[in-house]
C-alpha cells in the first residue's frame, strides 16, 4: 500500500545545530507539503513543492530549507535550529490535479534545547 | 488572504449531538473540506463540501454557505472514539494558491461517558 513516512519521528538537539527531517511518500504525488503544529496555532505551512525541482515559501519559512531532487522525497532542514522551533512537524502530499485531500505524514516530535 | 475560525473545544456525552462551526474570510475558494486529529496522530481527511448544502458520511456531515461565509461538521450519535481535534480548511481560489491548504485553528472535541 502506498503510504508517507517521516523520519525521526522524535528528534532532541540542541541550539545553532543544522537539523534535517526526512519525508518519503510512495503515492507517487507531485505535491508535498511541510506543515508545524503548535498549540492555539493548528496548522502552519512552511514550504511545499509542486514537483521537483520546485520549492516555495508558505507562510512560516523563516529559519527553513527545503529541496525536492526526485517525487518521493522532500527533507526539510533546520539550517540553525532555535528554541522557537520546538514543534511536531508533519509532511503531507496531494495529487497534481486540484484537490483538497491531503495525505499527512505520522509526525516528527522535535525539540531544540 | 483566508482566515478560518472555530471554537477552541467542544465538550459532549456519548450518543449526543456536535457541531462544529467553521467561520471564513476569504476572497474564493474551491470548497470546504474537515480533517480529523486524534491525539498524538496525523490529520487524515474526512469530508469535503465543493457546493452548498448538506454532505453526510455516515454518523459525520458537513454543510457549506457561501453566501453566509460559514460551514459546520455535524457529529452524531457520538462515540468515544469521536474524542479528537477538527480541522477546516480551504483552498484559495488564486492561481498562486496552488494545491496549498488554509487550516483553521482547529477544535478539540472531548467525549465524555
Amino acid at each position: 500500500d502506498a503510504e508517507i513516512t517521516q523520519s525521526p519521528r522524535h528528534k532532541i538537539t540542541e541550539t545553532g545545530r543544522q537539523v534535517t527531517l526526512a519525508c518519503h511518500q510512495t503515492w507517487n504525488h507531485n505535491n508535498m507539503f511541510w506543515y508545524r503544529q503548535d498549540l492555539g496555532h493548528g496548522l502552519r505551512l512552511i514550504h511545499y513543492s509542486y514537483g521537483v525541482q520546485d520549492t516555495n515559501k508558505g507562510e512560516v519559512s523563516d529559519g527553513y530549507s527545503v529541496s525536492r531532487s526526485n517525487t518521493e522525497d522532500l527533507p526539510l532542514t533546520l539550517e540553525s535550529a532555535a528554541s522557537s522551533q520546538t514543534s511536531v512537524y508533519f509532511c503531507a502530499s496531494s495529487e497534481s490535479l486540484g484537490t483538497d485531500t491531503q495525505y499527512f505524514g505520522p509526525g516528527t516530535r522535535l525539540t531544540v534545547l | 488572504g483566508q482566515s478560518l475560525e472555530q471554537p477552541s473545544e467542544v465538550t459532549a456525552v456519548e450518543g449526543a449531538i456536535v457541531q462544529i462551526n467553521c467561520t471564513y474570510q476569504t476572497s474564493g475558494f474551491y470548497g470546504l473540506s474537515w480533517y480529523q486529529q486524534h491525539d498524538g496522530g496525523a490529520p487524515t481527511f474526512l469530508s469535503y463540501n465543493a457546493l452548498d448544502g448538506l454532505e453526510e458520511t455516515g454518523r459525520f456531515s458537513s454543510f457549506l454557505s457561501r453566501s453566509d461565509s460559514y460551514g459546520y461538521l455535524l457529529l452524531q450519535e457520538l462515540q468515544m472514539k469521536d474524542s479528537a481535534s477538527y480541522f477546516c480548511a480551504v483552498r484559495a481560489m488564486i492561481k498562486a494558491a496552488g494545491n496549498k491548504l488554509t487550516f483553521g485553528g482547529g477544535t478539540r472535541v472531548l467525549v465524555k461517558p
